[in-house]
């Protein structure tokens, strides 16, 4: 089946922009994680939702950093006035609930001018 | 707070020897632990996992690991390594519930003919 699948693999945007990442999990799983991936780093945990609700936002480093997932599916990240410092790949995973697997996507690789 | 340390940011090993990346966790309680490979342009793969029981856990691709309360630790061992292997591997500990997972830095596999 199909596996997690972020949009766009690729962003270039200049510094103050905003930007929106998208994650399509693996039908039927209803968790979703998003982590961010700074060069030579292990992935940081950002942001959990179960369903449509974020069960825990406590990794999102600040307020220019949102994540929605209204219908319990797809999910979007949103970076306001976006920074240099926000360069990174971002990685969203998704499992089943208490499964403790979660299936990574691809990334997208974000990059602020 | 959860922790991982990976204390080599690179090896290199023959094809064909043998293969140990270390691993050491800080947790309060009994944890949740993983190996993840990452390779160029693709998502992590869950390797294994240790939730309870057996402390030898097997694992794909011919990787095992072997949770040691006493040492908090969970390396990482391959018997015979193949030119394949070469990635990012990365180990991580998990809360319980969702997983909140953290990672550690990564070790760099570099495997020379």
């Amino acid at each position: 089946g199909a596996g997690v699948s972020q949009t766009p693999s690729n962003k270039v945007t200049e510094k103050g922009k905003y930007v929106e990442l998208r994650c399509d999990p693996i039908s039927g799983h209803t968790a979703l994680y998003w982590y961010r991936q700074s060069l030579g780093q292990g992935p940081e945990f950002l942001i959990y939702f179960q369903g449509t609700g974020a069960a825990d936002d406590s990794g999102l480093p600040n307020d220019r950093f949102f994540a929605v997932r209204p219908e319990g599916s797809v999910s979007t990240l949103k970076i306001q006035r976006t920074e240099r410092g926000d360069s990174a790949v971002y990685l969203c995973a998704s499992s089943t609930t208490g499964s403790g697997e979660q299936f990574f996507g691809p990334g997208t690789r974000l990059t602020v001018l | 707070a959860q922790s991982v340390t990976q204390p080599d940011i690179h090896i290199t090993v023959s094809e064909g020897a043998s293969l140990e990346l270390r691993c050491n966790y800080s947790y309060g309680a009994t944890p949740y632990l993983f190996w993840y490979v990452q390779s160029p342009g693709q998502g992590l793969q869950l390797l294994l996992k240790y939730f309870s029981g057996d402390t030898l856990v097997q694992g794909i691709k011919g990787f095992e690991a072997e949770f040691k309360r006493s040492q908090s630790s969970f390396n990482l061992r391959k018997p015979s390594v193949h030119w394949s292997d070469a990635a990012e591997y990365f180990c991580a500990v998990g809360s319980g519930g969702y997983q909140k997972v953290t990672f550690g830095t990564g070790t760099k596999l570099q495997v020379i003919p």
